[in-house]
Protein backbone atom coordinates (compact mmCIF):
# COMPACT_ATOMS: atom_id res chain seq x y z
CA UNK A 1 0.00 0.00 0.00
CA UNK A 2 1.43 3.72 -0.84
CA UNK A 3 3.00 5.58 2.13
CA UNK A 4 3.82 9.52 3.03
CA UNK A 5 7.44 9.38 3.99
CA UNK A 6 9.03 11.33 7.00
CA UNK A 7 12.98 11.48 7.26
CA UNK A 8 14.57 12.12 9.56
CA UNK A 9 11.97 10.15 12.25
CA UNK A 10 13.79 11.82 15.27
CA UNK A 11 16.16 15.29 14.65
CA UNK A 12 17.83 16.62 17.42
CA UNK A 13 18.66 20.55 17.23
CA UNK A 14 19.92 23.49 19.22
CA UNK A 15 17.64 27.06 19.59
CA UNK A 16 18.26 29.29 16.75
CA UNK A 17 19.09 26.50 14.22
CA UNK A 18 17.59 26.05 11.06
CA UNK A 19 16.22 22.91 10.28
CA UNK A 20 14.16 21.04 7.39
CA UNK A 21 11.80 18.42 7.70
CA UNK A 22 11.38 16.59 4.83
CA UNK A 23 8.49 13.86 3.90
CA UNK A 24 7.29 12.23 0.41
CA UNK A 25 3.80 12.63 -0.26
CA UNK A 26 2.50 9.72 -2.52
CA UNK A 27 3.19 9.88 -5.50
CA UNK A 28 -0.58 10.66 -7.17
CA UNK A 29 -1.35 12.64 -4.30
CA UNK A 30 -2.18 16.64 -5.30
CA UNK A 31 -2.61 18.06 -1.62
CA UNK A 32 -0.29 18.24 0.52
CA UNK A 33 -0.04 18.91 4.44
CA UNK A 34 2.24 19.75 7.62
CA UNK A 35 0.34 18.65 11.20
CA UNK A 36 2.06 18.65 14.32
CA UNK A 37 1.50 17.65 17.99
CA UNK A 38 3.53 18.76 21.21
CA UNK A 39 3.88 16.12 23.67
CA UNK A 40 0.30 15.79 25.22
CA UNK A 41 -1.47 18.12 23.39
CA UNK A 42 -3.66 17.91 20.33
CA UNK A 43 -2.68 17.15 16.75
CA UNK A 44 -2.50 21.05 15.17
CA UNK A 45 -2.74 22.06 11.52
CA UNK A 46 -0.24 24.02 10.36
CA UNK A 47 -0.56 24.71 6.47
CA UNK A 48 -1.97 22.67 3.51
CA UNK A 49 -0.38 23.24 -0.41
CA UNK A 50 -1.54 22.87 -3.44
CA UNK A 51 -0.34 23.52 -7.43
CA UNK A 52 2.79 24.98 -6.31
CA UNK A 53 1.31 27.52 -2.96
CA UNK A 54 0.15 27.28 -0.07
CA UNK A 55 -3.38 27.44 0.11
CA UNK A 56 -4.26 27.81 4.18
CA UNK A 57 -1.86 28.17 7.24
CA UNK A 58 -2.24 28.77 11.16
CA UNK A 59 -1.57 31.32 13.27
CA UNK A 60 1.08 28.81 14.33
CA UNK A 61 3.06 28.97 10.85
CA UNK A 62 4.56 33.05 11.27
CA UNK A 63 6.95 34.07 9.55
CA UNK A 64 9.69 31.26 10.79
CA UNK A 65 8.05 28.48 8.60
CA UNK A 66 8.21 27.63 5.28
CA UNK A 67 6.89 25.20 2.53
CA UNK A 68 8.77 24.13 -0.58
CA UNK A 69 8.45 21.32 -3.11
CA UNK A 70 11.55 21.30 -4.43
CA UNK A 71 10.91 18.81 -6.65
CA UNK A 72 8.25 16.33 -7.90
CA UNK A 73 8.42 14.09 -4.97
CA UNK A 74 9.76 16.07 -1.98
CA UNK A 75 7.94 18.31 0.19
CA UNK A 76 9.40 20.47 2.93
CA UNK A 77 8.93 22.06 6.09
CA UNK A 78 11.99 24.68 7.09
CA UNK A 79 12.61 26.11 10.49
CA UNK A 80 14.47 29.13 10.16
CA UNK A 81 15.49 29.41 13.75
CA UNK A 82 13.93 26.86 16.16
CA UNK A 83 12.67 27.90 19.41
CA UNK A 84 12.29 25.34 22.35
CA UNK A 85 8.51 25.51 21.68
CA UNK A 86 8.82 23.96 18.55
CA UNK A 87 9.71 20.85 19.96
CA UNK A 88 7.22 18.22 18.68
CA UNK A 89 6.33 15.54 16.55
CA UNK A 90 5.08 17.04 13.24
CA UNK A 91 3.49 14.41 10.69
CA UNK A 92 3.17 14.83 6.94
CA UNK A 93 0.03 14.43 4.90
CA UNK A 94 -1.18 14.07 1.23
CA UNK A 95 -4.33 13.15 -0.50
CA UNK A 96 -6.25 13.30 -3.91
CA UNK A 97 -9.59 14.34 -2.59
CA UNK A 98 -11.13 11.28 -2.53
CA UNK A 99 -9.90 8.68 -0.61
CA UNK A 100 -9.06 10.60 2.71
CA UNK A 101 -5.91 11.46 4.14
CA UNK A 102 -2.58 9.23 4.52
CA UNK A 103 -0.22 10.49 7.26
CA UNK A 104 3.78 9.57 7.49
CA UNK A 105 4.84 8.44 10.37
CA UNK A 106 5.87 11.77 11.47
CA UNK A 107 9.42 13.03 12.29
CA UNK A 108 10.02 13.78 16.27
CA UNK A 109 11.76 17.38 16.55
CA UNK A 110 13.71 17.69 19.99
CA UNK A 111 15.03 21.71 20.51
CA UNK A 112 17.75 21.80 22.81
CA UNK B 1 -15.46 28.46 15.58
CA UNK B 2 -14.37 24.72 14.44
CA UNK B 3 -13.49 22.37 17.34
CA UNK B 4 -13.10 19.10 17.97
CA UNK B 5 -14.08 17.39 22.00
CA UNK B 6 -12.91 14.32 22.91
CA UNK B 7 -13.83 11.91 26.17
CA UNK B 8 -10.50 12.07 28.84
CA UNK B 9 -8.45 8.72 28.91
CA UNK B 10 -6.88 6.69 29.32
CA UNK B 11 -9.18 4.17 28.44
CA UNK B 12 -8.50 0.34 29.85
CA UNK B 13 -10.86 -2.38 28.73
CA UNK B 14 -10.78 -5.98 29.26
CA UNK B 15 -9.73 -8.20 26.12
CA UNK B 16 -13.46 -8.72 24.54
CA UNK B 17 -15.64 -5.41 26.06
CA UNK B 18 -17.30 -2.97 24.51
CA UNK B 19 -16.09 0.12 23.62
CA UNK B 20 -17.14 3.71 23.57
CA UNK B 21 -15.12 6.90 22.87
CA UNK B 22 -17.23 9.96 22.81
CA UNK B 23 -16.62 12.51 20.15
CA UNK B 24 -18.92 15.94 19.76
CA UNK B 25 -18.29 18.52 17.71
CA UNK B 26 -18.52 22.49 16.97
CA UNK B 27 -18.59 23.30 13.34
CA UNK B 28 -20.26 25.57 10.76
CA UNK B 29 -21.60 24.58 8.26
CA UNK B 30 -21.30 20.57 6.93
CA UNK B 31 -18.31 19.19 8.08
CA UNK B 32 -16.82 15.60 7.33
CA UNK B 33 -15.91 13.59 10.49
CA UNK B 34 -12.91 11.10 10.88
CA UNK B 35 -11.50 8.73 13.55
CA UNK B 36 -8.08 8.35 13.36
CA UNK B 37 -5.94 5.83 15.23
CA UNK B 38 -2.16 6.20 16.06
CA UNK B 39 -0.71 2.74 17.18
CA UNK B 40 2.42 3.38 18.86
CA UNK B 41 5.78 4.27 16.66
CA UNK B 42 3.59 4.78 13.76
CA UNK B 43 1.32 7.93 11.90
CA UNK B 44 -2.16 8.50 11.90
CA UNK B 45 -4.35 5.86 10.14
CA UNK B 46 -7.83 6.52 8.96
CA UNK B 47 -9.94 4.33 10.72
CA UNK B 48 -13.53 5.09 9.11
CA UNK B 49 -15.33 8.77 8.29
CA UNK B 50 -18.58 10.07 7.11
CA UNK B 51 -19.45 12.67 5.37
CA UNK B 52 -23.28 14.04 5.80
CA UNK B 53 -25.29 13.38 8.42
CA UNK B 54 -26.71 9.83 9.61
CA UNK B 55 -23.59 8.66 7.25
CA UNK B 56 -22.06 5.38 9.39
CA UNK B 57 -18.67 4.39 9.01
CA UNK B 58 -16.81 1.02 9.57
CA UNK B 59 -14.07 -0.75 9.86
CA UNK B 60 -12.39 -3.76 11.35
CA UNK B 61 -15.35 -3.67 13.71
CA UNK B 62 -15.31 -0.07 14.51
CA UNK B 63 -18.64 2.23 13.88
CA UNK B 64 -19.63 5.89 14.20
CA UNK B 65 -22.52 7.25 13.31
CA UNK B 66 -22.97 10.65 12.46
CA UNK B 67 -25.17 12.47 14.28
CA UNK B 68 -25.99 15.90 13.35
CA UNK B 69 -28.61 16.84 15.98
CA UNK B 70 -26.45 16.12 18.64
CA UNK B 71 -23.38 17.20 16.95
CA UNK B 72 -21.87 13.80 18.14
CA UNK B 73 -19.87 11.13 16.31
CA UNK B 74 -19.55 8.76 19.02
CA UNK B 75 -16.66 5.40 18.24
CA UNK B 76 -18.07 2.29 19.33
CA UNK B 77 -16.86 -1.41 18.89
CA UNK B 78 -18.26 -4.85 20.20
CA UNK B 79 -15.79 -6.71 21.66
CA UNK B 80 -11.92 -4.87 21.88
CA UNK B 81 -8.72 -7.14 21.36
CA UNK B 82 -5.36 -6.13 22.87
CA UNK B 83 -4.36 -5.11 19.43
CA UNK B 84 -6.94 -2.32 19.43
CA UNK B 85 -4.82 -0.77 21.92
CA UNK B 86 -3.39 2.76 20.48
CA UNK B 87 -4.63 6.61 20.85
CA UNK B 88 -7.93 7.10 18.45
CA UNK B 89 -8.23 10.72 17.11
CA UNK B 90 -11.96 12.47 16.24
CA UNK B 91 -11.08 14.84 13.53
CA UNK B 92 -13.65 16.78 11.36
CA UNK B 93 -12.93 18.91 8.29
CA UNK B 94 -14.91 22.20 7.91
CA UNK B 95 -15.49 21.59 4.27
CA UNK B 96 -17.27 18.90 2.88
CA UNK B 97 -14.92 18.76 0.33
CA UNK B 98 -11.89 16.16 1.46
CA UNK B 99 -9.20 18.58 0.79
CA UNK B 100 -9.71 20.66 3.69
CA UNK B 101 -7.39 20.85 6.85
CA UNK B 102 -8.59 18.64 9.37
CA UNK B 103 -8.88 20.13 12.99
CA UNK B 104 -8.35 17.11 15.67
CA UNK B 105 -9.60 15.87 19.02
CA UNK B 106 -7.23 15.56 21.76
CA UNK B 107 -6.59 11.94 21.58
CA UNK B 108 -7.78 9.36 23.45
CA UNK B 109 -5.62 6.32 24.47
CA UNK B 110 -7.20 3.18 24.65
CA UNK B 111 -5.59 0.35 26.85
CA UNK B 112 -6.84 -3.33 26.31
CA UNK B 113 -5.56 -6.18 28.60
CA UNK B 114 -5.84 -10.01 28.01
Amino acid sequence: EPEVTQTPSHQVTQMGQEVILRCVPISNHLYFYWYRQILGQKVEFLVSFYNNEISEKSEIFDDQFSVERPDGSNFTLKIRSTKLEDSAMYFCASTRGADGYTFGSGTRLTVV
Amino acid sequence: GNSVTQMEGPVTLSEEAFLTINCTYTATGYPSLFWYVQYPGEGLQLLLKATKADDKGSNKGFEATYRKETTSFHLEKGSVQVSDSAVYFCALSPQSSNTGKLIFGQGTTLQVKP
